[in-house]
């Protein structure tokens, strides 16, 4: 398995910014590194992904090490309607291994 | 509107009964994938297809079956439900290597 390494949970306060960390350390040189979130009673929406540089749109950015054994999801200003689980997957090949992802609680 | 669709979005059925899930898109995706969502497993991808009459086994494929027989569907049948798919189904499509988009799912429940 493509195996991704997530926090259980995070909180941050809104308006702020929030960086969550993946940790993929049997990462292959192909596998593309993509960050999905779900809201409460809803499918998964794309956030971003990349394959080794960092990559950046209009809803966060996206930091990759350079061993590219980690990266890190940031949401520049956390709102309310980011509370949410953000998954962090590796896709080698065509399959998708997504993990149980972490938790984000924005405080008013 | 660009979308994937799934029917039904709840169903409750019996032990041993074949059923489909039915999921279809509108975006002219080639990639086509299902998952089931477990409370404290995540999303594990169970069957994925590339492209029409090509599919191969995801991460949880026992149970399951699929067919691609047309671009724009991708049914996952269940031929012997058993109480341990009772879950929460997702389906999605995407262009190769792009952004999945993902459909309502469907609650599932096996008795």
């Amino acid at each position: 398995d493509a195996k991704t390494t997530q926090p259980n949970s995070m909180e941050s306060n809104e308006e702020e910014p929030v960086h969550l960390p993946c940790n993929h350390s049997t990462i292959s040189g192909t596998d593309y590194i993509h960050w999905y979130r779900q809201l409460p009673s809803q499918g998964p929406e794309y956030v971003i992904h990349g394959l080794t540089s960092n990559v950046n749109n209009r809803m966060a950015s996206l930091a990759i090490a350079e061993d590219r054994k980690s990266s890190t999801l940031i949401l520049h200003r956390a709102t309310l309607r980011d509370a949410a689980v953000y998954y962090c997957i590796l896709t080698p090949g065509n399959q998708f291994y997504f993990g149980t992802g972490t938790s984000l609680t924005v405080i008013p | 509107e660009a979308q994937v669709t799934q029917n039904p979005r709840y169903l409750i059925t019996v032990t041993g009964k074949k059923l489909t899930v039915t999921c279809s898109q509108n975006m002219n995706h080639e990639y086509m994938s299902w998952y089931r969502q477990d409370p404290g497993l995540g999303l594990r991808q169970i069957y994925y297809s590339m492209n029409v009459e090509v599919t191969d086994k995801g991460d949880v494929p026992e149970g399951y079956k699929v067919s691609r027989k047309e671009k724009r569907n991708f049914p996952l049948i269940l031929e012997s439900p058993s109480p341990n798919q009772t879950s929460l189904y997702f389906c999605a499509s995407s262009s190769p290597r792009a952004e999945q988009f993902f459909g309502p799912g469907t609650r599932l429940t096996v008795l």
